[in-house]
């Protein structure tokens, strides 16, 4: 069975910094694929970001970007310019090949942006 | 394209009663999943089902049964509700690997 580990139960930082959020994972498989999620107040869970694990190219999406380090089975998360509307619940996901037995999730990130 | 939907939003039971939760998707989507999630825990995995009239067990799959009749629905049942089964509850359907779409969520208390 997988795990997920997301060490930083909450974190803070001001508007317009950058932030990393930090996700381990174990498996045995080769190839997976790995989410994070976004959960804001409105109690939506929100794609923000998916890497294939074949794909040494890290992922982007505008201000969000991921490091992938397949050996050391790191996914980090990070916010560039960040935003008063990125304050949320961060979830890191793990999906094995094929994706029919779910997603595994980790326990979550409290991510704050101050003002 | 109503994307994913939960019915109903809101729920209070009291031990003992039994209700279904209803998730529809209009995606076609084959794979239909249902998490749970409560207080620092994340969500975790009930049941899920990898097409029409197929269900499989997942994570915590104890004290709850699901059906899938139509490829459209997946039922969540309690057939006995118990104060351990409060917690937000989430339906997702996706493409294989690819992204899980998410339903708004139904909060579930049992007094």
């Amino acid at each position: 069975a997988q795990t997920v580990t997301q060490s930083q139960p909450e974190m803070s930082v001001q508007e317009a910094e950058t932030v990393t959020l930090s996700c381990t994972y174990d498996t045995s498989e080769n190839n997976y694929y790995l989410f994070w999620y976004k959960q804001p107040p409105s109690r939506q869970m929100i794609l923000v970001i998916r890497q294939e694990a074949y794909k040494q190219q890290n992922a982007t999406e505008n201000r969000f970007s991921v490091n992938f380090q397949k050996a050391a089975k790191s996914f980090s998360l990070k916010i560039s310019d960040s935003q008063l509307g990125d304050t949320a619940m961060y979830f890191c996901a793990f999906s094995a090949p094929g994706g029919a037995d779910g997603l595994t999730f980790g326990k979550g990130t409290h991510l704050i942006i101050q003002p | 394209n109503a994307g994913v939907t939960q019915t109903p939003k809101f729920r209070v039971l009291k031990t003992g009663q039994s209700m279904t939760l209803l998730c529809a998707q209009d995606m076609n989507h084959e794979y239909m999943y249902w998490y749970r999630q409560d207080p620092g825990m994340g969500l975790r995995l009930i049941h899920y089902s990898v097409g029409e009239g197929t269900t499989a067990k997942g994570e915590v799959p104890d004290g709850y049964n699901v059906s899938r009749l139509k490829k459209q629905n997946f039922l969540l049942g309690l057939e006995s509700a118990a104060p351990s089964q409060t917690s937000v509850y989430f339906c997702a359907s996706s493409y294989g690997a690819n992204e899980q779409f998410f339903g708004p969520g139904t909060r579930l208390t049992v007094l």
